[in-house]
């Protein structure tokens, strides 16, 4: 079963603007991933937030955790074309990670 | 440093047959998991390696196997295929296992029952 929920399934935007996807998950974690996928391939590693973290960055990326209300979110500022993918967050616990269903990016130039 | 390799990339089987698809892991990398792809559900775990032991296992019925070699290399096995096995299969490696760090993500098998 899948333990995160992605909102919104679908984002649409301008080249430049900002991009922002939430993850809700339902048990304690000890780590939330932000996965990418480009049509058909494999997925690349973006940034983990560890549950005792509240906010990380890495380049253009910023992730938020709150584990009170047990979601996260993704904010990819100033989008590019190239940003088009699917993005998943997932959720470790307990020797597993669990993917949500995912957030499909199409970035217009 | 070599990436994750997963052999074949693309596959045609029909029903009734059985496929292995194969998995190198980065060099040093003891963990070694398996999701399954498909529109409607997802990724889907399948199991989980870890020297050479099944560590975890998702919720796929027996026809769904695996194994990894003491080189850290993984296979997995589908017997008797169903119309529904189709899928992109993606293998991951990581140093610690899952749910700890990083996975990092071969190119996936695509697979594809008639």
């Amino acid at each position: 079963s899948q333990q995160g929920e992605e909102d919104p399934q679908a984002l649409s935007i301008q080249e430049g603007e900002n991009a922002t996807m939430n993850c809700s998950y339902k048990t304690s974690i000890n780590n939330l991933q932000w996965y990418r996928q480009n049509s058909g391939r494999g997925l690349v590693h973006l940034i983990l937030i560890r549950s005792n973290e509240r906010e990380k960055h890495s380049g253009r990326l910023r992730v938020t955790l709150d584990t009170s209300k047990k979601s996260s979110s993704l904010l990819i500022t100033a989008s590019r074309a190239a940003d088009t993918a699917s993005y998943f967050c997932a959720t470790g616990q307990g020797g597993k990670l669990i993917f949500g269903q995912g957030t499909e990016l199409s970035v217009k130039p | 440093k070599a990436g994750v390799t997963q052999t074949p990339r693309y596959l045609i089987k029909t029903r009734g047959q059985q496929v292995t698809l194969s998995c190198s892991p980065i060099s040093g990398h003891r963990s070694v998991s398996w999701y399954q792809q498909t529109p409607g559900q997802g990724l889907q775990f399948l199991f989980e390696y870890f020297s050479e032991t099944q560590r975890n296992k998702g919720n796929f019925p027996g026809r769904f196997s695996g194994r990894q070699f003491s080189n850290s290399r993984s296979e997995m096995n589908v017997s008797t295929l169903e119309l529904g096995d189709s899928a992109l299969y993606l293998c991951a490696s990581s140093l610690e296992g899952l749910g700890t760090g990083e996975l990092f993500f071969g190119e996936g098998s695509r697979l594809t029952v008639l």
